[in-house]
């Protein structure tokens, strides 16, 4: 299978730990995009990288939260000092054009 | 910006018949792209079908058509000969015609397909 990969799936913190996921692209993508999805709502953009620059950031990406995507292939989000209302599906998505192609997403509980 | 609406939260449909789900949008832009993505339950979510604002040609995927109405600003999907693993969440979504732009989504329609 060569779609795009997420991991953790599921992953449980305590308030006030970091976190971070990791998302594997569809190798021939260069363009990658993170949203996070709350119960019963749509996606909501994150960030989006093109190769390893990061071309845009939603207002949603507060100063707790980076991401990187160092050589242009896998990404990673960090969420520093977790708190309640971060609880949500992270989700990564990868695209070679237009048309976007999205992975299983990290479903994160923070207690 | 950008907005997506999906005005049905929930519809229903037999299996074997034909449903449609409904979206309008609102741009400024000329040039975009619209999107159907499918979600079914505790899975990821799949690219469904899209069709280019420029084309004047309605999308078709097997059993999936969308009748794309650009005047009205109106993207539905339609669904023929339902089956049971078309039940799941559709979002409409949309980007502009930028490569690279972000999805802005609807809220989701959720279909059930009943027996």
């Amino acid at each position: 299978d060569t779609g795009v990969s997420q991991n953790p799936r599921h992953k449980i913190t305590k308030r006030g730990q970091n976190v971070t996921f990791r998302c594997d692209p569809i190798s021939e993508h260069n363009r990658l995009y993170w949203y996070r999805q709350t119960l019963g709502q749509g996606p909501e953009f994150l960030t989006y990288f093109q190769n390893e620059a990061q071309l845009e950031k939603s207002r949603l990406l507060s100063d707790r939260f980076s991401a990187e995507r160092p050589k242009g292939s896998f990404s990673t989000l960090e969420i520093q000092r977790t708190e309640q209302g971060d609880s949500a599906m992270y989700l990564c998505a990868s695209s070679p054009g237009h048309g976007q192609y999205f992975g299983p997403g990290t479903r994160l509980t923070v207690t | 910006a950008q907005t997506v609406t999906q005005s049905q939260p929930e519809m229903s449909v037999q299996e074997a018949e034909t449903v449609t789900l409904s979206c309008t949008y609102d741009t400024s832009e000329s040039d975009y792209y619209l999107f159907w993505y499918k979600q079914p339950p505790s899975r990821q979510m799949i690219l469904v079908i899209r069709q280019e604002a420029y084309k004047q040609q309605n999308a078709t995927e097997n059993r999936f058509s969308v009748n794309f109405q650009k005047a009205a600003k109106s993207f539905s999907l339609k669904i023929s000969d339902s089956q049971l693993g078309d039940a799941a969440m559709y979002f409409c979504a949309y980007s502009t015609g930028t490569s690279g732009s972000r999805l802005t989504f609807g809220e989701g329609t959720q279909l059930t397909v009943n027996p």
